[in-house]
């Protein structure tokens, strides 16, 4: 069965620090994948995606996420992080499944970042 | 541009009770998905109706129910209520005519609590 695993379920991080989030999927056919935000009392909110083209794709907030095929991942990056960026992180694969799309969802990434 | 509307945002139940969970799309979209959100868990995927019929359903048992009226807003019912149905139920919507491609923007969300 399809599946979408993210390792770090819980990172805490220091302003100004490097972030990545691990992300692999489990589907042996095409894919779309994206990172979904949300924040603390807030919606679930889309933070980048790729469908096709360069694997580096860039988001909002600063944010990238490298496609890598080879490896079935799709991790998120930012270079340095804000107290701000304080929220729950969810990677997901939109796959074609028995004739029709559906989303599968990770477990999330809750970070926290110090100020 | 109104958002995706759930109501109600909190539910309390008890154990037994059936519940109906409703939910307003963007205005033209007309997919509209369902998810269960728990911790440890992530999000789940129910089911995703589009003009009124059911395109792709998750692995819930037949005690969760949903239908699509004509005006693309959605409903969806959970009978027999068990406890392990405690969670957040969000509700999400498309514009595209199919989920391959499209963006799915998410409302705030129903958190039902069964006692």
């Amino acid at each position: 069965a399809q599946s979408v695993s993210q390792h770090n379920h819980h990172v805490i991080l220091s302003e100004a620090a490097s972030l990545e989030l691990g992300c692999n999927y489990s589907y042996g056919g095409t894919v779309n994948l994206f990172w979904y935000v949300q924040y603390p009392g807030q919606h679930l909110q889309l933070l980048l995606k790729y469908f096709s083209g360069d694997p580096l794709v860039k988001g909002i907030k600063g944010f990238e996420a490298e496609f890598i095929k080879s490896k079935f991942s799709f991790n998120l990056r930012k270079p340095s992080v804000q107290w701000s960026d304080t929220a729950e992180y969810f990677c997901a694969v939109n796959a074609l499944t028995s004739g029709t799309y559906k989303y599968i969802f990770g477990t999330g990434t809750r970070l926290k970042v110090l100020a | 541009k109104a958002g995706v509307t759930q109501t109600p945002r909190y539910l309390i139940k008890t154990r037994g009770q059936q519940v109906t969970l409703s939910c307003s799309p963007i205005s033209g979209h007309r997919s509209v998905s369902w998810y269960q959100q728990t911790p440890g868990q992530g999000l789940q995927f129910l089911f995703e109706y589009f003009s009124e019929t059911q395109r792709n359903k998750g692995n819930f048992p037949g005690r969760f129910s949903g239908r699509q009226f004509s005006n693309s807003r959605s409903e969806m019912n959970v009978s027999t209520l068990e406890l392990g149905d405690s969670a957040l139920y969000l509700c999400a919507s498309s514009l595209a005519s199919t989920l391959q491609r499209g963006d799915q923007y998410f409302g705030a969300g129903t958190r039902l609590s069964v006692l």
